[in-house]
This record gives C-alpha cells, sequence and structure tokens, in this order.
C-alpha cells in the first residue's frame, strides 16, 4: 500500500514533442507529490510539486495533472528538448512528522534532437 | 544558498569493512535522509534523523547505521561491507515542517570490490 507505481521504464520522445510520465499510489493517505528530475551522475532535483486540492500545476514547460479519484498523477513536458533528457521520480509522501516519502522506480527520458 | 553537501564523492571499499559517509544539510533544515539508489533503480529509504533523533529507517539490515550531530550533518555507516552494498548513497534535507520538499545532495558513490 506503500508503493508508487510508474510508468513507462523508458520514453523516447522527439524534440518538439511532449512527454508524458504516469504515477499511480494506493494509499489515501498521501498527500503530497513531488517530481524530481536526475541527471547522470548528479542527485535528483526537485522539479514540480502538488497537493491533492488541486487538480493541476503548471511551471513552465512541466505540468502535473492529477486526479484524486483515480489515485494517479502524471507530469507532462511540452515542447521537450535534449535537455530534458534524464530520468524523472515521482514520489508521494504522507501529512504527518513522519515525512515518508516513497519514490516511484523511474522514468529515463530520452528526447532526440 | 548552499545547497546539501556529501563527502566523499567517491569511496572504494573491499568486502567486509566499515564505510563512513557523510552529509550537510541546507542551512536552516534539521531533517536528513538516507537513500540508497543501486545502479539503474529508484531510491529506497535507509533512515531519516531530525533533531538528532532516528525518527524512521527502511527495510535495511542493522549493520546500516548513522547519526544526526548538533549542527545538523549526518553520517552513514555501513558495517561488513557486501558487494550488493554497491550503490550511489544519497542524502537529502528538508526543513521539519509536514511535506517540505526534500532536496538532494549528489551523493557517494560506494564500491565495493
Amino acid at each position: 500500500q506503500q508503493q508508487v507505481k510508474q510508468s513507462p521504464q523508458s520514453l523516447i520522445v522527439q524534440k518538439g514533442g511532449i512527454s508524458i510520465i504516469n504515477c499511480a499510489y494506493e494509499n489515501t493517505a498521501f498527500d503530497y507529490f513531488p517530481w524530481y528530475q536526475q541527471f547522470p551522475g548528479k542527485g535528483p532535483a526537485l522539479l514540480i510539486a502538488i497537493r491533492p486540492d488541486v487538480s493541476e500545476k503548471k511551471e513552465g514547460r512541466f505540468t502535473i495533472s492529477f486526479n484524486k479519484s483515480a489515485k494517479q498523477f502524471s507530469l507532462h513536458i511540452m515542447d521537450s528538448q535534449p535537455g530534458d533528457s534524464a530520468t524523472y521520480f515521482c514520489a508521494a509522501s504522507i501529512r504527518d512528522y513522519g515525512q515518508n516519502f516513497v519514490f516511484g522506480p523511474g522514468t529515463r527520458l530520452s528526447v532526440l534532437p | 544558498e548552499a545547497g546539501v553537501t556529501q563527502s566523499p564523492t567517491h569511496l572504494i571499499k573491499t568486502r567486509g569493512q566499515q564505510a563512513t559517509l557523510r552529509c550537510s544539510p541546507i542551512s536552516g533544515h534539521t531533517s536528513v535522509y538516507w537513500y540508497q539508489q543501486a545502479l539503474g533503480l529508484g531510491l529506497q529509504f535507509l533512515l531519516w534523523y531530525d533533531e538528532g533523533e532516528e525518527r524512521n529507517r527502511g527495510n535495511f539490515p542493522p549493520r546500516f547505521s548513522g547519526r544526526q550531530f548538533p549542527n545538523y550533518s549526518s553520517e552513514l555507516n555501513v558495517n561488513a561491507l557486501e558487494l550488493e552494498d554497491s550503490a550511489l548513497y544519497l542524502c537529502a534535507s528538508s526543513s521539519s515542517y509536514s511535506n517540505q520538499p526534500q532536496h538532494f545532495g549528489d551523493g557517494t558513490r560506494l564500491s565495493i570490490l
């Protein structure tokens, strides 16, 4: 029940295309959903995050869509660029002092020039 | 603002030895988290420290341990190293408020020969 599922495992997109990564969870106690971007040799960096009281959050070319009833959330990267090529992790945490983040297994995105 | 810093960058050990990894959190952050990221895999939660206390630990054997110092820096100790311990060890920090994002360092690459 603590698991966060993420798909696809890898994704290849042409420059200018839309990249879509999906995550799903079971534990309805999760109430904070961040996305992290990780380049090779670097630690994950916070990209964008959403709370379940909103259905969508947009920051530049990155958008999170959240479907509370389906317990799913997704990351959309518009106008994908080769510089976006990285591994993306979704995560979820529970609103308590535990701050236990559960991470998805990651999606390796390759944007072709 | 300085980010999370980890040392050393790389560490090479042999089976049975002990390894010590260090982490300095972002100034003002009191929580420190440790994760293991095996090659090509996701982030596995190891330990969470806050205000000098161990608050939670993941599903790892007791030979993985650590501590947090009064200045909120932390160290991770791994005893009786095994080949399977080869991984990138990531440290993250956050404020102690609920559901604050975790900010990661670039990790320590531990290689067991």
